[in-house]
């Protein structure tokens, strides 16, 4: 049984430059969350879908947008790229009825 | 509004020592607490949680937490640490909304 995979494991990208990353959840589940988590920080909550709906949203601006399919994986999209939106991206999948996530293994962003 | 508090930044331990790592949050309403670890160039791996019940939880690798309502602590302990226990931990709290909100991380380094 897979867990959660995330695509690709790392990115570089330039400043104003777009990126999407990808991620498919653990066999079975239906809720799929992203969060950023910075250098030496803990991760911050950017969205939650379920249902192919963004369900609940973090403090991040609308550069950062999702997407979720009905196989109930998921894209994170971000736009206009600053040097600050460097970071881990963890994406997590859960079951809609249950508080315990399943992180993947992050996608490591670096803007330059 | 929800928020935790991981007060110690970095813990050393001797291997074979006792560890406890400090949580400590703030929320107006109940809620359900986690403890992460996440070992170097990796997700988050689930190592207990709080959901209802007894306030004394056991997870995986030994580790248990203990859930103090009057004193909104959830502190980590281990009776015994071996080396491979050297990662960062994560106390993460959610009010039941499905986005978990992270402490800081307490970077635990295990010496032989």
């Amino acid at each position: 049984d897979a867990g959660v995979t995330q695509s690709p494991t790392h990115l570089i990208k330039t400043r104003g430059q777009q990126v999407t990353l990808r991620c498919s959840p653990k066999s079975g589940h239906d809720t799929v969350s992203w969060y950023q988590q910075a250098l030496g920080q803990g991760p911050q909550f950017i969205f939650q879908y379920y249902e192919e709906e963004e369900r609940q949203r973090g403090n991040f601006p609308d550069r950062f947008s999702g997407h979720q399919f009905p196989n109930y994986s998921s894209e994170l999209n971000v736009n206009a790229l600053l040097l600050g939106d460097s970071a881990l991206y963890l994406c997590a999948s859960s079951w809609s009825w249950s508080y315990e996530q399943y992180f993947g293994p992050g996608t490591r962003l670096t803007v330059t | 509004a929800q928020s935790v508090t991981q007060l110690d930044s970095q813990v050393p331990v001797f291997e074979e020592a006792p560890v406890e790592l400090r949580c400590n949050y703030s929320s107006s309403v109940s809620v359900y607490l986690f403890w992460y670890v996440q070992y170097p160039n990796q997700g988050l791996q689930l190592l207990l949680k709080y959901l209802s019940g007894s306030t004394l939880v056991k997870g995986i690798n030994g580790f248990e937490a203990e859930f103090n309502k009057s004193q909104t602590s959830f502190h980590l302990r281990k009776p015994s640490v071996h080396i491979s226990d050297t990662a960062e931990y994560f106390c993460a709290v959610t009010e039941g909304a499905n986005n978990l909100f992270f402490g800081t991380g307490t970077r635990l380094t295990v010496i032989p």
